[in-house]
């Protein structure tokens, strides 16, 4: 199966930052998705790209299918950021998504 | 977006004792569903596929004895974990898909005694 690979791991940014969180895949994916794991743990969907450019208010996606990797933009972040940033990939619609380690994000007032 | 919940959010059991977990997809069907674990700080790790009227199919390493699915119809998958130990206590993660895009449930917090 496919391997994901995020980084960083950890991310503390102050307030009002800007930050830039990634995804690699091992093998092509043909589907692709971002998450916030908030601190109950539920996963809130972000975006689902498996390919181009999305924006959805502070926050923005860009995946580059040929070379394998997503990344995920953060601006002017706020405390409510904080959480833990997942991507998932399958190679096909129906597929089991597979999980990166995801990146923990803290973000101080 | 597609809403999937998840019931209990909270258990605690004995050791010995099963305990059955359900995930409903609740504005949409689903065929298929899928059920992860999430051990504390780590990532999620895919348990099983559980696929509608026929069995799931469970990921290397995973005691599909132990971790009993049932996906009885389009809206309702359960997973059972039978004879629970401490070791089994973890946060368990329902998913559906609306197409290509997977949602999730809320989780079920499970502490075995």
């Amino acid at each position: 199966g496919i391997q994901v690979e995020q980084s960083p791991p950890d991310l503390i940014l102050q307030e009002g930052a800007n930050s830039t969180l990634r995804c690699n895949f091992s093998d092509s994916v043909n589907n692709l998705q971002w998450f916030h794991q908030n601190p109950w743990g539920q996963l809130i969907n972000l975006f689902y790209i498996p390919s181009g450019t999305k924006q959805n208010g502070r926050l923005s996606a860009t995946t580059v299918a040929t070379e394998r990797y997503s990344l995920l933009y953060i601006s002017s972040s706020q405390t409510t950021d904080s959480g833990v940033y997942f991507c998932a990939g399958s190679q096909a619609a129906g597929n089991k998504l597979t999980f990166g380690g995801g990146t923990r994000v803290l973000v101080k007032p | 977006g597609a809403v999937v919940s998840q019931h209990p959010s909270r258990v605690i059991c004995k050791s010995g004792t099963s305990v059955k977990i359900e995930c409903r997809s609740l504005d949409f069907q689903a065929t298929t569903m899928f059920w992860y674990r999430q051990f504390p700080k780590q990532s999620l790790m895919l348990m099983a596929t559980s696929n509608e009227g026929s069995k799931a199919t469970y990921e290397q390493g995973v005691e599909k004895d132990k971790f009993l699915i049932n996906h009885a119809s389009l809206t309702l998958s359960t997973l059972t974990v039978t004879s629970a130990h401490p070791e089994d206590s973890s946060f368990y993660i329902c998913s559906a898909g609306m197409g290509a895009e997977k949602y999730f449930g809320p989780g079920t917090r499970l502490t075995v005694t």
